[in-house]
């Protein structure tokens, strides 16, 4: 256990549906992110948040729309995505200044059918 | 962001002491380098950080030499559990948040 929960741990979606992933923290953390895992590929970082602001986007399409309401929970609402967006989607979160560890969740598996 | 090389896979028999390395040959002075272990589906989880020279805690240590240039994770006397994706990250903060990339890692199997 983490202390990082995301929910749900499989989901399978057709292109024309629309869905969240949810993302909880119980690290009194104040940063939280987005990486992207495909089959056997690097993770890609896809967005920060840091004290409830979005500090970076790295060039994610606009079908992934991440919100974040309060410093423990973040989404990441999804779609008219792809086949190609197929993957592990994974929540981390980390302290302020001073920390450099990511404390990641189990992840959410997606399928795009 | 340091970019970071290490080798793709490595293999180690049960009860053998396993050292990975990894190069990040243009480490900025602020950077750390930081060590994570994945198991498939799942998130990847924090083994051990440094800044210079040596580091160790319970699972692992890690080696710095003084250009910095270069680390190594040594895990003493692996077991079969210990088969997973290593991952080696060179990154500082930036303001409060991390933007820390990883790179392809280094799948170690362990076998009896």
């Amino acid at each position: 256990e983490t202390g990082v929960t995301q929910t749900p741990r499989h989901l399978v979606m057709g292109m024309t549906n629309k869905k969240s992933l949810k993302c909880e923290q119980h690290l009194g953390h104040n940063a939280m992110y987005w990486y992207k895992q495909s089959a056997k590929k690097p993770l890609e970082l896809m967005f920060v948040y840091s004290l409830e602001e979005r500090v970076e986007n790295n060039s994610v399409p606009s079908r992934f729309s991440p919100e974040c309401p309060n410093s423990s929970h973040l989404f990441l609402h999804l779609h008219t995505l792809q086949p190609e967006d197929s993957a592990l989607y994974l929540c981390a979160s980390s302290q302020d200044k001073g920390k450099r560890k990511l404390f990641f969740g189990s992840g959410t598996q997606l399928s795009v059918l | 962001l340091a970019k970071t090389t290490q080798p793709i896979s490595m293999d180690s028999y049960e009860g053998q002491e396993v050292n990975i390395t990894c190069s990040h040959n243009n480490i900025a002075t602020n950077d750390y380098i930081t060590w994570y272990q994945q198991f498939p589906s799942q998130g990847p989880r924090f083994i051990i950080q440094g800044y210079k020279t040596k580091v160790t805690n319970e699972v692992a240590s890690l080696f710095i030499p003084a250009d910095r240039k270069s680390s190594t994770l040594s895990l003493p006397r692996v077991s079969l559990s210990d088969t997973a994706v290593y991952y080696c990250l060179v990154g500082a903060y930036t303001g409060t948040a991390s933007k820390l990339t990883f790179g392809t890692g280094t799948r170690l199997q362990v076998t009896l």
